[in-house]
């Protein structure tokens, strides 16, 4: 079974300061993908970047970076230069690689960017 | 865009009474997926699907049944609805993306309320 654990509930951050929001994983597949998703306020689930188990390099889109350590069992967001857009429900969250059995989600981190 | 469509957006219905949901996509995607999402619990897996009356369960499979019977649509019905089934649910799609990964996509949500 897979498992995502996300242990900060809630973050305020100042506008244009970067942000580090943690996840960690767990699995005894060798082969997984590794994602983040945003949730605004209005409810929409918004893909904003994916690891493969097997990429060497971290996972880079625009202001977003995956900060991926495997031995850790890691997988957190950066995101640079927040933004006051930035504010929302992010959600870490797992597959197997296969596309088949969906995705396993952690319990989501609020973030909120004051000015 | 994957073209997926969630029926109806809103629904309030009473206890004991019972409820389908619609998830309708027009892109031919072979595997679907029911969610739930609750405060503190993040998007939980309830039903998916493989194909044409190809399913299975989830990890809260109990008081939900589903069917696939044709590849465009994947109904989600609570037989007798109880109140902890109020909730967000969302469905979804995967899709595999040119990288060789599978990606997801998520309907808009439907907001059910059993009183």
């Amino acid at each position: 079974a897979q498992k995502i654990t996300q242990t900060q509930p809630g973050m305020f951050v100042q506008e244009k300061e970067a942000v580090t929001l943690d996840c960690t994983y767990d699995t005894s597949d060798q082969s997984y993908g590794l994602f983040w998703y945003k949730q605004p306020s209005s409810g929409e689930m918004i893909f904003l970047i994916y690891q493969g188990s097997y990429d060497e390099q971290n996972a880079t889109e625009g202001r977003y970076s995956l900060n991926f350590q495997k031995a850790r069992k890691s997988a957190n967001l950066v995101i640079s230069a927040s933004q006051l857009g930035d504010s929302a429900m992010y959600f870490c969250a797992m597959d197997s690689g296969g596309g088949a059995d969906g995705l396993t989600f952690g319990k989501g981190t609020h973030l909120i960017i004051q000015p | 865009d994957a073209g997926i469509t969630q029926s109806p957006r809103h629904k309030v219905t009473e206890t004991g009474t019972p409820v389908t949901l619609r998830c309708h996509q027009t892109e031919n995607h072979r595997y679907m997926y029911w969610y739930r999402q609750d405060p503190g619990h993040g998007l939980r897996l309830i039903h998916y699907s493989y194909g044409v009356k190809d399913t299975d369960k989830g990890e809260v499979s109990d008081g939900y049944s589903v069917s696939r019977s044709k590849t465009e649509d994947f109904l989600l019905t609570l037989e007798s609805a109880t109140s902890s089934q109020t909730s967000v649910y969302f469905c979804a799609i995967s899709e595999l993306q040119g990288s060789g990964h599978y990606g997801y996509t998520f309907g808009s949500g439907t907001r059910l309320t059993v009183v």
